[in-house]
């Protein structure tokens, strides 16, 4: 069954320095692996999608089959990136996303 | 291009009531997903319909359940309610499922079970 980890619940990071949340996943077709992000009082909105490889935001995610990772960079971080973010990943079949537990980013003046 | 609609915002309910739930699609999209995502358990699957079908279901109890309307409007309904049915219900839609369209997600349904 496919999986996705997110190993920090928490992370905390000073305005300007470089951030990467970890995501890291088991899944044994190929996999479409996305980015959500969640601001305060928003809906859950999609920040990027491997196959796009677009910068969003400032942000970039590498799909890295080897290591099965999907990390999430940004080298300056903004107040404004403060937020839940949740690492997915989609079936083959392409119907159900499955989702890592999210990691809250704090982005501190 | 109006997004993903849900009603009502929040609903209580007592156990042993029904709640049902409800969405509307961004227009052009004709499957929609449901999510529920409760506290410490993160975002789970529910359901997905397509064209009016379930095409599929996530691993909970068949009190669960749910249909798709023609114009691909979307309920959920939950019978029996327990209080570990208390969370945030979301729902999302896609225009062609069988591209892996991204899915775009609804503000959400907070259900509160007493």
């Amino acid at each position: 069954a496919q999986r996705v980890t997110q190993p920090e619940k928490l992370l905390s990071v000073f305005k300007g320095a470089p951030v990467e949340l970890k995501c890291n996943y088991s899944y044994s077709g190929s996999p479409e692996l996305f980015w959500y992000v969640q601001y305060s009082r928003q809906r859950l909105q999609l920040l990027l999608r491997h196959i796009s490889r677009e910068s969003i935001k400032g942000f970039t995610a590498d799909l890295n089959k080897g290591e099965t990772s999907f990390h999430l960079k940004k080298p300056f971080a903004q107040e404004e990136d403060s937020a839940m973010y949740y690492c997915a990943l989609l079936e083959t079949s392409g119907s159900r996303l499955t989702f890592g537990e999210g990691t809250q980013l704090t982005v501190n003046p | 291009e109006a997004g993903v609609t849900q009603s009502p915002t929040h609903l209580i309910k007592t156990r042993g009531q029904q709640a049902t739930l409800r969405c509307s699609p961004i227009s052009g999209h004709t499957s929609v997903y449901w999510y529920q995502q409760a506290l410490g358990l993160g975002l789970q699957f529910l359901l997905w319909y397509d064209e009016g079908e379930e095409r599929n279901r996530g691993n909970f109890p068949p009190r669960f359940s749910g249909r798709q309307f023609p114009n691909y409007s979307s309920e959920l309904n939950v019978n029996a309610l327990e209080l570990e049915d208390s969370a945030l219900y979301l729902c999302a839609s896609t225009r062609l499922t069988r591209r892996r369209e991204t899915q775009y997600f609804g503000p959400g349904t907070r259900l509160l079970v007493l």
